[in-house]
């Protein structure tokens, strides 16, 4: 079956480094898209991908970075992790830009920053 | 800007009892609405969907939603609620942005907890 996969599940990390968490999709969705959820504010949209070598800036893209090198596949970039940045990631992919277009998401990453 | 509300933000209730989970969208022009639910320990999943048509949407699992526009709202309902209906609820809506489109702006979420 088609799906959404993210890794790893749960990360953590010191702040100042670099971590990339990866999400796989295999339904040749054209849409990506990555969201942080927090306590008090749900799901906030980092960045998004319309197609292969396109990414566009969410809500709340400060310290994060994106490439789409393929269809499948949308790596999420912290440069440089903060504390501010511990939250649970979720990534989402949609088959065409519509906005009536359904999103599915993935299984989320948890990442703890110290 | 888009923005969605979502006033309850913890509901309790007991099994068989009625839900009803509000959520309001500010945005004046066409918008598409949606309910996504996430259970313990599980990604979200959509429960429904509004984009045109029928103002009474229904969904998966029983759940059922009516988008009011001249209030600008589209509450969540249940007639009766089972101890399985636990879970995080979120209204997001998608009105575009003119050039790009599909960019979801989700409310802050309900936590339902069903007592059996």
């Amino acid at each position: 079956d088609a799906e959404i996969t993210q890794s790893p599940r749960h990360k953590i990390t010191e702040t100042g480094r670099q971590v990339t968490l990866a999400c796989h999709q295999t339904w040749n969705h054209n849409n990506m898209f990555w969201y942080r959820q927090d306590l008090g504010h749900g799901l906030r949209l980092i960045h998004y991908s319309y197609g292969v070598q396109d990414t566009n800036k969410g809500e709340v893209s400060d310290g994060y970075s994106v490439s789409r090198s393929n269809t499948e596949d949308l790596p999420l970039t912290l440069e440089s992790a903060a504390s501010s940045q511990t939250s649970v990631y979720f990534c989402a992919s949609s088959e065409s830009s519509g906005i009536q277009e359904t999103q599915y998401f993935g299984p989320g990453t948890r990442l703890l920053v110290l | 800007a888009q923005s969605v509300s979502q006033h309850n933000h913890h509901v309790i209730l007991s099994e068989a009892a009625s839900l009803e989970l509000g959520c309001n969208y500010s945005y004046g022009g066409t918008v598409n609405l949606f309910w996504y639910v996430q259970y313990p320990g599980q990604h979200l999943q959509l429960l429904l969907k509004y984009f045109s048509g029928d103002p009474l949407v229904k969904g998966i699992k029983g759940f059922e939603a009516e988008f009011i526009k001249s209030k600008f709202s589209f509450n969540l309902r249940k007639p009766s609620v089972q101890w399985s209906d636990t879970a995080e609820y979120f209204c997001a809506v998608n009105a575009g942005d003119g050039g790009a489109t599909n960019k979801l702006i989700f409310g802050t979420g309900t936590l339902l907890a069903v007592q059996p």
